[in-house]
């Protein structure tokens, strides 16, 4: 299957500060979304973003399609606690299915 | 509105014994349906998925199969578990095409013991 690397992996940081993380693969995808994952529960759709070079807001989450079509980040202005979570990309190619990233674990600290 | 529904939210079984997790979407009809693995709260690992009834596609094999017996509904099994097979399922599903990417369910928390 096709592997997308999320970085960074993990995230400890002050509540109030910005976050960002990126998603890349070695394959152009046509559709790339991101979802959070709250401790025990499913992952949640936050950003769905289908053109290249597309920025889409979403509250204080922002995210872009990258131009090469082979990446997407996610930024987070001012943190809060609830912010807490696992961020995962998605990538679709053609078809059905979409290849999920690696995961980046945020901590905010109050 | 549509909704997915995933029981049970947990489970703790024996090794050796049968599993059996169900999921059912309500709002929607022909959903192509997922089920994922999620072990120590990492990565997604996608175990099966169904475009209709008595269609399923396997990703990985393993210990485990799936079956859908109605258009809305998706089971994983096991006729026997591992220790290896414990972690948190969960089960999604999305339209045609997946346009709007997947809606998860809220997860089955398997420990085997």
């Amino acid at each position: 299957g096709q592997q997308l690397n999320q970085s960074p992996q993990s995230m400890f940081i002050q509540e109030g500060e910005d976050v960002s993380m990126n998603c890349t693969s070695s394959s152009i995808f046509n559709t790339w979304l991101w979802y959070k994952q709250d401790p025990g529960e499913g992952p949640v759709l936050l950003i769905a973003l289908y053109k290249a070079g597309e920025l889409t807001s979403n509250g204080r989450l922002t995210a872009q399609f990258g131009i090469t079509r082979k990446d997407s980040f996610l930024n987070i202005s001012a943190s809060i606690p609830s912010d807490v979570g696992i961020y995962f990309c998605a990538g679709q190619l053609t078809g059905n299915q979409f290849y999920f990233g690696t995961g980046t674990s945020l901590t905010v600290i109050p | 509105s549509q909704t997915i529904h995933q029981w049970p939210a947990t489970l703790v079984q024996p090794v050796g014994s049968p599993l059996s997790l169900e999921c059912t979407v309500e709002g929607t009809s022909n959903p192509n349906l997922y089920w994922y693995r999620q072990a120590a709260g990492r990565g997604l690992q996608l175990l099966f998925y169904s475009i209709g009834i008595g269609q399923i596609s396997s990703e990985v094999p393993q210990n485990l199969s799936a079956s859908r017996p109605q258009d809305r509904q998706f089971i994983l099994s096991s006729k026997k578990l591992l220790l290896s097979d414990s972690g948190f399922y969960l089960c999604a599903w999305s339209v045609t095409g997946a346009l709007y990417g997947y809606t998860f369910g809220s997860g089955t928390r398997l420990t085997v013991v």
